[in-house]
């Protein structure tokens, strides 16, 4: 029984590159979830993935964020022309549709923006 | 404006005693809320949960209480251990889709 993975664990990179993620969820998991961490605060929603449909989006998603699950399984997100700001940790979750209330997650990818 | 406040970013507590972890929460009509821990450089484990219809869930050594008049919630951990030392989170359930969390009340167990 494997949980949620994410791919990398810790990604440095320079202001103005694209970098990518990657999320695993839990087999049979239909629901996935990103969240954003920064220091000091809990968890914050970004989007979330029911099969490969996104059904939500948070506002904190700008134009530059794009997140994809193409055939239901993985997920990925995408940040474009990083900024400083966005530096934190980058959270996924999955759950199953029936009872789906209770959240995975996987350990997370740290993003340092330079 | 937050909907789920945990006031004490911090708490200390002599292993063997109790631990409480308190939350407040904003609108009346959330019906299902989670406890999560988090060490450093992971990612949270769901602890135990609570819905609505229920005052309380007990889970080995952690029980959660639910004060719906009150919207307050609370996470008693009893022996505490010192590997209970974490960050703790509440969350609610919003659109019975997504999580929305408090800001984390560190606990340190000390022997």
């Amino acid at each position: 029984d494997t949980g949620v993975s994410q791919d990398p664990r810790h990604k440095i990179t320079k202001r103005g590159q694209n970098v990518t993620f990657r999320c695993d969820p839990i087999s049979e998991h239909n629901r996935l979830y990103w969240y954003r961490q920064t220091l000091g605060q809990g968890p914050e929603f970004l989007t979330y993935f029911q099969n490969e449909a996104q059904l939500e989006k948070s506002r904190l998603l700008s134009d530059r964020f794009s997140a994809e699950r193409p055939k239901g399984s993985f997920s990925t997100l995408e940040i474009q022309r990083t900024e400083q700001g966005d530096s934190a940790m980058y959270l996924c979750a999955s759950s199953p549709s029936a009872g789906g209330e209770t959240q995975y997650f996987g350990p997370g990818t740290r993003l340092l923006v330079l | 404006d937050q909907q789920v406040k945990q006031n004490s970013p911090s708490l200390s507590v002599q292993e063997g005693r109790i631990s409480i972890l308190n939350c407040d929460y904003t609108n009346s009509m959330f019906d299902y809320f989670l406890w999560y821990k988090k060490y450093p450089a992971e990612g949270p484990t769901f602890l135990i949960s609570i819905s609505s219809i229920k005052d309380k869930n007990e889970d080995g050594r952690f029980t959660v209480f639910l004060n719906k008049s009150a919207k307050h919630l609370s996470l008693h951990i009893v022996p505490s251990q010192p590997g209970d030392s974490a960050v703790y989170f509440c969350a609610v359930v919003q659109g019975a889709q997504k999580l929305v969390f408090g800001q984390g009340t560190r606990l340190t167990i000390n022997p």
